[in-house]
């Protein structure tokens, strides 16, 4: 079974609305962390925001924030105010293994986002 | 701030040759790893690393090997290339405990696009 989902393969919004992409994870660990990368058509994964399992509010980071719901066990990213420079491919991701430190990722299939004018 | 380089960005090789793809990060991580990148499919893992020397399997080690013979170099290698490993090769590095800001995130090279001819 696939360890992060994105179901989204492809959005589009209007340069400075908001956008939701939507992930969902499986895990049975209590301790685990969520992340987002973007992946802009240049290649390189740029971090962008993380959740840990324990922490009770969201993350944000800027325009970025992660809308963590534990018990519907989805973290979905929200960006504000969108740039066409937020035109990337987004990828959520999940570490768990609890106390584990090899610090390996499950990575969805990721969203790819385009914002016009 | 972190670096992790990748020897070539674009790569094209003969079916039956045997690929290397390096890797060289600069903060010292403990952890590193390679992922291919295929369109819908995400980042999949191949190989990760603890440790000088130290390998894991990932979720589709099958045609590739790599080689850890110093903590800030990891290698891909493709013994003997096909066509279906055309593709995308990420690599990555973390640190064992804590990071910049106690995530653990991953860094990524630039990616390599290898094509098998």
């Amino acid at each position: 079974a696939q360890k992060i989902t994105q179901t989204q393969p492809g959005m589009f919004v209007q340069e400075k609305e908001a956008v939701t992409l939507d992930c969902t994870y499986d895990t049975s660990d209590q301790s685990y962390g969520l992340f987002w990368y973007k992946q802009p058509s240049s290649g390189e994964m740029i971090f962008l925001i993380y959740q840990g399992s324990y922490d009770e509010q969201n993350a944000t980071e800027g325009r970025y924030s992660l809308n963590f719901q534990k018990a519907r066990k989805s973290a979905n990213l929200v960006i504000s105010a969108s740039q066409l420079g937020d035109s990337a491919m987004y990828f959520c991701a999940m570490r768990d293994g609890g106390g584990s430190t090899l610090g390996r990722l499950y990575f969805g299939r990721g969203t790819q986002l385009t914002v016009w004018p | 701030d972190v670096k992790v380089t990748q020897s070539s960005r674009y790569l094209v090789k003969r079916t039956g040759e045997k690929v290397f793809l390096e890797c060289v990060q600069d903060m010292d991580h403990e952890n590193m790893f390679w992922y291919r990148q295929d369109p819908g499919l995400g980042l999949r893992l191949i190989y990760f690393s603890y440790d000088v020397k130290m390998k894991e399997k990932g979720d589709i080690p099958e045609g590739y090997s790599v080689s850890r013979e110093k903590k800030e170099r990891f290698s891909l290698i493709l013994e003997s290339a096909s066509t279906n490993q055309t593709s995308m090769y990420l690599c990555a590095s973390s640190p064992t405990s804590g990071g910049r800001r106690g995530y653990n995130e991953q860094f990524f090279g630039p990616g390599t696009r290898l094509t098998v001819l």
